[in-house]
């Protein structure tokens, strides 16, 4: 069964620390996965994208890895500020041209001042 | 630049009432459109999908139904509303054919069915 799994549900940090978050898929094939980022009550934002091929990619102080292999990616985030306090959706496309999105249920991460 | 609207932006409706949710998307043509529901503690789950006016795509059954009247209006209604309807209802657009490329959602919809 094609599923996304996000850990941690939810994080605490202060502000100004680094946190990863993970997700682990089981989707297959696979063709992409994407970060998005969610701020409470609207809509989703994407972070980055990345393919089959690609290892790590950033976007500012966000950074994602992904590792085809064992079907595991993270999202770095390095020196948190109050506006990362969001919802981060990992989302995972199957292979195929018809392939359907996966959607994690999310980590919710609060930044502390 | 293109631009998604979705109204309203919150509602409260009794249960066995009927419901209208409307999503528009400024700035193309011919998008593909997409209707998500994301309950409390859940995932999105992808409700129905559009390639074009009139084309109507069902992920899950249920009592909601999709329609396209014009290319970039996207309305979600249900003739009576359930207590498991309670959610957050967002509406997304893409150029795809296919879901493979990225979505930009809009604001989204916070409906609460008591």
């Amino acid at each position: 069964k094609n599923q996304v799994e996000q850990s941690p549900q939810s994080l605490i940090i202060l502000e100004g620390k680094n946190c990863t978050l993970q997700c682990n898929y089981t989707v297959s094939p696979f063709s992409n996965l994407r970060w998005y980022k969610q701020d409470t009550g609207r809509g989703p934002v994407s972070l980055t994208i990345m393919t089959f091929s690609e290892n790590t990619k950033s976007n500012g102080r966000y950074t994602a890895t992904l590792d085809a292999d064992t079907k595991q990616s993270s999202l770095h985030i390095t020196a948190s500020q109050l506006s990362d306090s969001a919802s981060y959706i990992c989302v995972v496309r199957g292979g195929g041209s018809q392939g359907n999105l996966i959607f994690g249920k999310g980590t919710k991460l609060s930044v502390k001042p | 630049s293109q631009t998604i609207h979705q109204w309203p932006a919150t509602l409260v409706q009794p249960v066995g009432s009927p419901l209208s949710l409307e999503c528009t998307v400024e700035g193309t043509s011919n998008p593909n459109l997409y209707w998500y529901r994301q309950a409390a503690g859940r995932g999105l789950q992808l409700l129905f999908y559009s390639v074009g006016i009139g084309q109507i795509s069902s992920e899950v059954p249920q009592n909601l139904s999709a329609s396209r009247p014009q290319d970039r209006q996207f309305i979600l209604s249900s003739k009576k509303l359930l207590l498991s309807d309670s959610g957050f209802y967002l509406c997304a657009w893409t150029t795809s054919p296919t879901l493979s490329y990225e979505q930009y959602f809009g604001p989204g919809t916070r409906l609460t069915v008591t």
